[in-house]
């Protein structure tokens, strides 16, 4: 079946250092969707993304879509304590069902 | 303020017991989901409904049942068929189509005595 796949399952960083986190589907998305779940929280909506090659930023948060809509990616530049919790990227399927991926836990050394 | 709220926050079911979770949003949005979240997985979906009286099988639909009476209303039944019900569910909705962006609530987190 469909699926999204998402990359690290977890990293660990200090305080200042950059972290990425990588989507890829078997299939072509219409659109991928970021959430943020924090520890003890449920997930919260971050951003859309529809445009082959799109590309936009939240403050210190990057978010690409690749050209063939296969993947994507989140970049964040100078990790704080306030980022940490476990970020999801999920595709639209082919029944139009959100797929998620499994989701890259972040944590942040101060 | 609008929103989504899930109870209870947490719930303990016996062996052989049917329990049922609730869900209720005044977000006035069309569709609404649930999901599973065990640790270290990403989120499953187990039902859905975008409109009222109509809902749809996830990929994990065994073992638990729903109903959507009204617009506000999705509340979950885990089943006793359901043999490993300890996880935490999410309910969520969407204004109507499954590819718009999801609300979720709190959630709540089932355990078996």
């Amino acid at each position: 079946g469909q699926q999204v796949m998402q990359i690290p399952q977890y990293q660990h960083v200090q305080e200042g250092e950059d972290f990425t986190t990588y989507c890829n589907s078997s299939t072509t998305l219409s659109n991928i969707q970021w959430y943020k779940q924090r520890p003890g929280g449920h997930p919260v909506f971050l951003i859309q993304l529809v445009k082959s090659g799109e590309v936009k930023k939240q403050k210190r948060l990057t978010f690409q879509f690749g050209e063939a809509k296969k993947n994507s990616s989140l970049h964040i530049t100078a990790t704080q304590t306030t980022d940490v919790g476990t970020y999801f990227c999920a595709g639209v399927g082919s029944q139009g069902n959100l797929i998620f991926g499994k989701g890259t836990k972040l944590s942040v050394k101060p | 303020d609008g929103g989504i709220t899930q109870s209870p926050k947490y719930l303990f079911r016996k062996e052989g017991q049917n329990v049922t979770l609730s869900c209720e949003q005044n977000l006035n949005h069309d569709a609404m989901y649930w999901y599973r979240q065990d640790p270290g997985q990403g989120l499953r979906l187990i039902y859905y409904s975008q409109i009222v009286n109509d809902f749809q099988k996830g990929d994990i639909a065994e073992g638990y049942s729903v109903s959507r009476e009204k617009k506000e209303s999705f509340p979950l039944t885990v089943t006793s068929a359901q043999k490993n019900p300890t996880a935490f569910y999410l309910c969520a909705s969407s204004i109507y189509l499954m590819d718009q962006p999801q609300h979720f609530g709190d959630g709540t987190r089932l355990s078996i005595l």
